[in-house]
Formats: C-alpha cells, sequence, structure tokens
C-alpha cells in the first residue's frame, strides 16, 4: 500500500515567493495533518483536517501560511510570500481518526533564501 | 546572532545491549501515546502505541511502559541494533498528539 505522499520532496526558492506543498493522505483515512520540524522549535503541528474539514488550524504561524482540502485524497499548504525563516521539513500526517495512529510522509524540505 | 538548536538528548548503546528511552508527558488527561522513530531524512515511523487503561504492552523487541502516576513513559528495545539508530518521539494525545522533543539512540559496535 502507498503510504502518505508529499511533493515536492525538496523545495529551494527566493524571499517573496509563494510555495505550494502537497499532500496525499492514505486511501481511507479521515483526518490529515501538516507539520513543521526545526532544529530550534521540533516537531510542530501546523493545522489539521477531519472529513476535509479544517478542525484547528491554532498552529498556523501567520497569516502567510493557509492549507486546503478540497477533497479527502489532496491537501496543500501554502506560504505567501515565503520568508527565510520558513525554511524547515514540513511533514504531512493522516490517520484513520482525528484520534488515531498518524501515519507520516517523507516530507518536504523547503529552503528560502 | 547565533541560533541555538534543540538539545537532544543522547543514548549511546552497544549492539546487543537493551535500550531505555524515557518520556515525561505534561497532561493527565492524556488517553493515549505513541512512539515514533526518525531516522535521517525520513518522517516519523509509528513503532508501538498504548492506551491509558494499560500499563504495559509489547511488540517484536519493543516494550512500552506507562506509568500514569508519574506520568512517565519509556520504550525498551531488546537487542539493540544498528538500524536502531535514530531520533526517538514520546507522543501524547488528548485533543490532538503532542511531540516530546525526541531523543537520539546511537548504536556502537
Amino acid at each position: 500500500d502507498a503510504g502518505v505522499i508529499q511533493s515536492p520532496r525538496h523545495e529551494v526558492t527566493e524571499m517573496g515567493q509563494e510555495v505550494t506543498l502537497r499532500c496525499k493522505p492514505i486511501s481511507g483515512h479521515n483526518s490529515l495533518f501538516w507539520y513543521r520540524q526545526t532544529m530550534m522549535r521540533g516537531l510542530e503541528l501546523l493545522i489539521y483536517f477531519n472529513n476535509n474539514v479544517p478542525i484547528d488550524d491554532s498552529g498556523m504561524p501567520e497569516d502567510r501560511f493557509s492549507a486546503k482540502m478540497p477533497n479527502a485524497s489532496f491537501s496543500t499548504l501554502k506560504i505567501q510570500p515565503s520568508e527565510p525563516r520558513d525554511s524547515a521539513v514540513y511533514f504531512c500526517a493522516s490517520s484513520l481518526a482525528r484520534d488515531g495512529t498518524q501515519y507520516f510522509g517523507p516530507g518536504t524540505r523547503l529552503t528560502v533564501l | 546572532g547565533e541560533s541555538v538548536g534543540l538539545h537532544l538528548p543522547t543514548l549511546s548503546v552497544q549492539e546487543g545491549d537493551n535500550s531505555i528511552i524515557n518520556c515525561a508527558y505534561s497532561n493527565s488527561a492524556s488517553d493515549y501515546f505513541i512512539w515514533y522513530k526518525q531516522e535521517s531524512g525520513k518522517g516519523p515511523q509509528f513503532i508501538i502505541d498504548i492506551r491509558s487503561n494499560m500499563d504495559k504492552r509489547q511488540g517484536q523487541r519493543v516494550t512500552v511502559l506507562l506509568n500514569k502516576t508519574v506520568k512517565h513513559l519509556s520504550l525498551q528495545i531488546a537487542a539493540t541494533q544498528p538500524g536502531d539508530s535514530a531520533v526517538y518521539f514520546c507522543a501524547e494525545n488528548t485533543d490532538k498528539l503532542i511531540f516530546g522533543t525526541g531523543t537520539r539512540l546511537q548504536v556502537f559496535p
């Protein structure tokens, strides 16, 4: 079975550019989570969806970040405009239920110059 | 200014020995706990979980112990192998999963 799929795996962009990260959850999973991992702050939950509906976005750092889940098999995390401090590894995870075991994708390593 | 990263505690063990990784959690209302393993360049990988109505659960070469009295969780790895080298995270769940800072396990021959 395919696990959580993320694209791109690596992204290098310049400050001010728009960045879009993509995620395909495991088929049949109802919850999807976006995390950010940095050396400074560890693994942080940004936002999660249940049945395609955003439930908790309190971890989204600021208005430059937005996330969508137009259907059960696809989600995006957008940063506009990007800043160097957004450089991190962004993970997507999915689970059968909101409080179930989360399965992580391989991550997108974002570098903003 | 100089940036300071998280200081990950490191556990160094010899191949074949048993490893014990500890974790303290904060919320007494947490009812579900998970251990994840993260290898370099990869996402966290589920290892084992335990619910608050249990105090021990065993998997293949791994055992998780839960002490709710002192809000402590441990992961025991039997006969540690080089492939076990990774960062290990505990996570507690109430309405969402909260991850600890992690422990780096280094296995030397």
